[in-house]
């Protein structure tokens, strides 16, 4: 465990549905991003929080919406998907420059 | 274990000095990807190999990936104060269905 959880750890959802991505982090960390991982491809950033306010939003589409409660909770609710979303979803955490830590990822279908 | 190795995990530099940063894996990688964090941003792509011997330049920093796709290192040239930051490699796995990162270097450039 690298501290950063992730769930679901798989997900398989269709267009039509609605699900949401959950990530939690007890490392005391006041950054918190979700990230975008396809296959052959660099990551993508998609959404950036610092003390729980949204610093950048990556020209992420609108069926992606992100909420961050407090610290230490990252959501990603998902809504009317496209196949192409179909990737691995990564959460990370930092403290300022240090501490740069990553969960294990979400996998998502989209079906 | 750590999947992937990075070394040093700091380094501190003069401006102006070359230095390597090496990533090293025990399984071979699918893909290996370089990317640099800067201090409370989100992670900036800097390259992507993914064949044996490949080597890729972008201004003053160059990546090479060694034969048997095991082992990469990140060269920077005439270090500068703006090439401060942490760098971490990441790599798929397999199909592209795991992805990792390295534990990280963190680099400090002294004028």
């Amino acid at each position: 465990e690298t501290g950063v959880t992730q769930t679901p750890r798989h997900l398989v959802m269709g267009m039509t549905n609605k699900k949401s991505l959950k990530c939690e982090q007890h490392l005391g960390h006041n950054a918190m991003y979700w990230y975008k991982q396809s296959a052959k491809k660099p990551l993508e950033l998609m959404f950036v929080y610092n003390f729980k306010e949204q610093t950048e939003n990556n020209s992420v589409p609108s069926r992606f919406s992100p909420e961050c409660p407090n610290s230490s909770h990252l959501f990603l609710h998902l809504h009317t998907l496209q196949p192409e979303d179909s990737a691995l979803y990564l959460c990370a955490s930092s403290l300022g420059g240090s501490g740069y830590t990553f969960g294990s990822g979400t996998r998502l279908t989209v079906v | 274990s750590q999947e992937l190795e990075q070394s040093p995990q700091s380094l501190i530099v003069q401006e102006g000095k070359n230095l390597t940063i090496n990533c090293t894996s025990s399984k071979t990688l699918y893909g290996l990807y370089w990317y640099k964090q800067k201090y409370g941003e989100g992670l900036i792509f800097l390259m992507m190999l993914q064949k044996g011997g490949e080597e890729k330049s972008h201004e003053k920093i160059t990546a090479k990936l060694d034969e048997k796709k095991q082992q990469s290192s990140l060269h920077i040239t005439a270090s500068q104060p703006s090439h401060a930051g942490i760098y971490l490699c990441g790599a798929d796995r397999d199909t592209g269905n795991q992805f990792y990162f390295g534990t990280g270097t963190s680099l400090t450039v002294i004028p």
